[in-house]
C-alpha cells in the first residue's frame, strides 16, 4: 500500500486565490512527521511546512497552511492568495519512526491571471 | 551560505562508464542521503548515512555504490551505469539530533542520462 497517496496529477487555479493539495498517509506508528516541498521547474527542492503527529494546532508559514486531520491520516496544503510564482511541483513526505523520508508522487500546480 | 552542493548538475554518459556524482555539504549534519526522481514515482530513497563510515540501502539501492569516509561528502557511483538509471538525482542532508522535525536539506540534482 502507498504510504503517502497525492491524488491529484494536476491542479489550476487563479491567481489571488487559495487552494489546496491533498495529501494522506498510511502509517501504524504514533510518532511521525509530515512535510510539504516544493520544486520550481528549476529543480531544486524548496521545504514548506512541517507538521509533527502530536502537534495540536495546524501548522503555518506565511502564505502555507497544513490542514491536518490525524483521524483521517490527510495533511493537505492550503496556500492563500496564489501568485505565479506558486507554480510548481509540490510534494507532501512523511518521516516515521524509521529515518526515512516517503514522498507522494507530487501535484503539479498551475496558477493562471 | 549552508548549502548541499552536488556536482555535475547535468550528465551524459554511455552505458557501462563508471561515473561518480560528489555531495557535499557544509551544515555539519549527520545523516546524508540519495534520491532520485522519476516521473509518476516522487522521489525514492537509493542509499542514506547515519554518519560517518555507516550507510544503510534505501529502496531502490540496486546498480548503486556510496561512501562516506567524512561527515560533508557522500558520494553516488555508479560501477557500470544502465539507461534504467537515467533520472533526476539529489542528495541532501539533516542534523539527526532533537528536534526530529528537522527537514531535509536538499543538493540543486543531478539530471544524468545514460545512452
Amino acid at each position: 500500500a502507498q504510504k503517502i497517496t497525492q491524488t491529484q496529477p494536476g491542479m489550476f487555479v487563479q491567481e489571488k486565490e487559495a487552494v489546496t493539495l491533498d495529501c494522506t498517509y498510511d502509517t501504524s506508528d504514533q510518532s511521525y512527521g509530515l512535510f510539504w516541498y516544493k520544486q520550481p521547474s528549476s529543480g531544486e527542492m524548496i521545504f514548506l511546512i512541517y507538521q509533527g503527529s502530536y502537534d495540536e494546532q495546524n501548522a503555518t508559514e506565511g502564505r502555507y497552511s497544513l490542514n491536518f486531520q490525524k483521524a483521517r491520516k490527510s495533511a493537505n496544503l492550503v496556500i492563500s492568495a496564489s501568485q505565479l510564482g506558486d507554480s510548481a511541483m509540490y510534494f507532501c513526505a512523511m518521516r516515521e519512526d524509521t529515518d526515512k523520508l516517503i514522498f507522494g508522487t507530487g501535484t503539479r500546480l498551475q496558477v493562471f491571471p | 551560505e549552508a548549502q548541499v552542493t552536488q556536482n555535475p548538475r547535468y550528465l551524459i554518459t554511455v552505458t557501462g562508464k563508471k561515473l561518480t556524482v560528489t555531495c557535499s555539504q557544509n551544515m555539519n549534519h549527520e545523516y546524508m542521503s540519495w534520491y532520485r526522481q522519476d516521473p509518476g514515482l516522487g522521489l525514492r530513497q537509493i542509499y542514506y548515512s547515519m554518519n560517518v563510515e555507516v550507510t544503510d540501502k534505501g529502496d531502490v539501492p540496486e546498480g548503486y555504490k556510496v561512501s562516506r569516509k567524512e561527515k560533508r561528502n557522500f558520494p553516488l557511483i555508479l560501477e557500470s551505469p544502465s539507461p534504467n538509471q537515467t533520472s533526476l538525482y539529489f542528495c541532501a542532508s539533516r542534523i539527526d539530533s532533537p528536534p526530529y522535525n528537522s527537514p531535509l536539506h536538499f543538493g540543486n540534482g543531478t539530471r544524468l542520462t545514460v545512452t
